[in-house]
């Protein structure tokens, strides 16, 4: 059974600390993103990444960034949280593979309150 | 990338047939349309995926018009257990794909 799991349910920090969330997959799968999901917005894409150590900006980059060391991990870093920060983050990864759209497997979820 | 449209929200009773709708006037060629589902506190979840006609598993079927401007989700004899959030996207290879706000399914007893 496939599984993307994320290393936080609920996470709570203070402006202006630095935060990592973590995502690990078990797919061996290459393509790894990253969105954040408010109400009313639906899911928004921060970064992905297509392989190890390469990294794509999404639609809402600004005040992330990512790392990809390993295949199966994949990281997004809050250099600097603000309370505008506070959402609800999501990590997914498919495998990659021509022609058609490939289903993204989505992890539980990462509900970030900064205060 | 294509941009859908779909309703806000929807209201069923259990039992009930319900078809969500999503129009996306400006697929590709290689585009594929494809439905997640999501409930409460988790990620969403894939239902079905159709490039064209009719495609069915044993959660949904999809109906795609041969024009492909639109595309119908169609779920047989909803529970309370399907009331969610469904998304309809549009689109190939899966790097950058657009999630919109989705309809929301409330199935009432």
């Amino acid at each position: 059974d496939v599984k993307v799991t994320q290393s936080s349910r609920y996470l709570v920090k203070r402006t202006g600390e630095k935060v990592f969330l973590e995502c690990v997959q078990d797919m061996d799968h290459e393509n790894m993103f990253w969105y954040r999901q408010d109400p009313g917005l639906g899911l928004r894409l921060i970064y992905f990444s297509y392989d190890v150590k390469m990294k794509e900006k999404g639609d809402i980059p600004e005040g992330y960034s990512v790392s990809r060391e390993k295949k199966e991990r994949f990281s997004l870093i809050l250099e600097s949280a603000s309370t505008n920060q506070t959402s609800m983050y999501l990590c997914a990864s498919i495998r990659k593979r021509g022609g058609s759209y490939n289903e993204q497997f989505f992890g539980p979820g990462t509900r970030l309150t900064v205060l | 990338l294509a941009k859908t449209t779909q309703p806000i929200s929807m209201d069923s009773y259990e039992g009930q047939e319900v078809n969500i709708t999503c129009s996306h006037n400006n697929i590709a060629t290689n585009d594929y349309i494809t439905w997640y589902q999501q409930f409460p506190s988790q990620g969403p979840r894939f239902i079905i995926q159709g490039y064209k006609t009719k495609v069915t598993n044993e959660v949904a079927s999809l109906f795609i018009p041969a024009d492909r401007k639109s595309s119908t989700l169609s779920l047989p004899r909803v529970s309370l257990s399907d009331t969610a959030v469904y998304y309809c996207l549009v689109g190939a290879g899966g790097f950058k794909t657009i999630f919109g706000a989705g309809t929301r399914l409330f199935v009432k007893a």
